[in-house]
């Protein structure tokens, strides 16, 4: 079965760097992009990001050029979201997610899967 | 940017029907996806493409988008059903997703 398993909780202080992991089993890592969706407590959704795993190309929300990066590593099937710059208003919970319909650009569909989210804090 | 305006609540009784809108400029030339999300859980996909259901989702669960707004419909409504309701949009402008501030469905 398809699952996306993400890191464990993360602590950071003011301007440091946070990088989340998200494992893909159940089907072929290279064939669906992951987008990146995190949520501050008590708020809403907001979309960060996708790559595509096999070619490594990008897109990323406006709001976040400059400090978000998504790599990935084929061979273990996993994909990275790192942010830079951290302030208190980046804690929140981390998801990865999988466009349905393979691609992101391919909005016809909605994310089918999601990871089981990653809180990070950022607190001096 | 694009913007989704949601209702920031719902109540309904249980057996009754939940309507949730999402407006937007020219909403219904997009594709409207919605996501059913529970406390401490990730989002779950109810409805894509406007009016398509995952094959797991209830039948109860319906959307519509022949104009603004965009609608989920949850018929027969069930104490299970409450939770935050989002819907999303890929913004063709800036090629990126939007999502709507997300409404409360409350049981009563």
């Amino acid at each position: 079965q398809v699952q996306l398993v993400q890191s464990g909780a993360e602590v950071k202080k003011p301007g440091a760097s946070v990088k989340v992991s998200c494992k893909a089993s159940g089907y072929t890592f290279t064939s669906f992009d992951i987008n990146w969706v995190r949520q501050a407590t008590g708020q809403g959704l907001e979309w960060m990001g996708w790559m595509d795993p096999n070619s490594g190309n990008i897109g990323y929300e406006q709001k976040f050029q400059g400090r978000v990066t998504m790599t990935r590593d084929t061979s273990i099937s996993t994909a990275y979201m790192e942010l830079s710059s951290l302030t208190s208003e980046d804690t929140a919970v981390y998801y990865c997610a999988r466009p349905q319909g393979g691609k992101t650009v391919n909005y016809y569909y909605g994310m089918d899967f999601w990871g089981q989210g990653t809180t990070v804090t950022v607190s001096s | 940017s694009y913007v989704l305006t949601q209702p920031p609540s719902v109540s309904v009784a249980p057996g009754q029907t939940a309507r949730i809108t999402c407006g937007g400029d020219n909403i219904g030339s997009k594709s409207v996806h919605w996501y059913q999300q529970k406390p401490g859980q990730a989002p779950v996909l109810v409805v894509y493409d406007d009016s398509d259901r995952p094959s797991e989702i209830p039948e109860r669960f319906s959307g519509s988008n022949s104009g603004s707004p965009a609608t989920l419909t949850i018929s027969r409504v069930e104490a299970g059903d409450e939770a935050d309701y989002y819907c999303q949009v890929w913004d063709s402008s800036s090629d990126h997703y939007v999502f709507g501030a997300g409404t409360k469905v409350t049981v009563l």
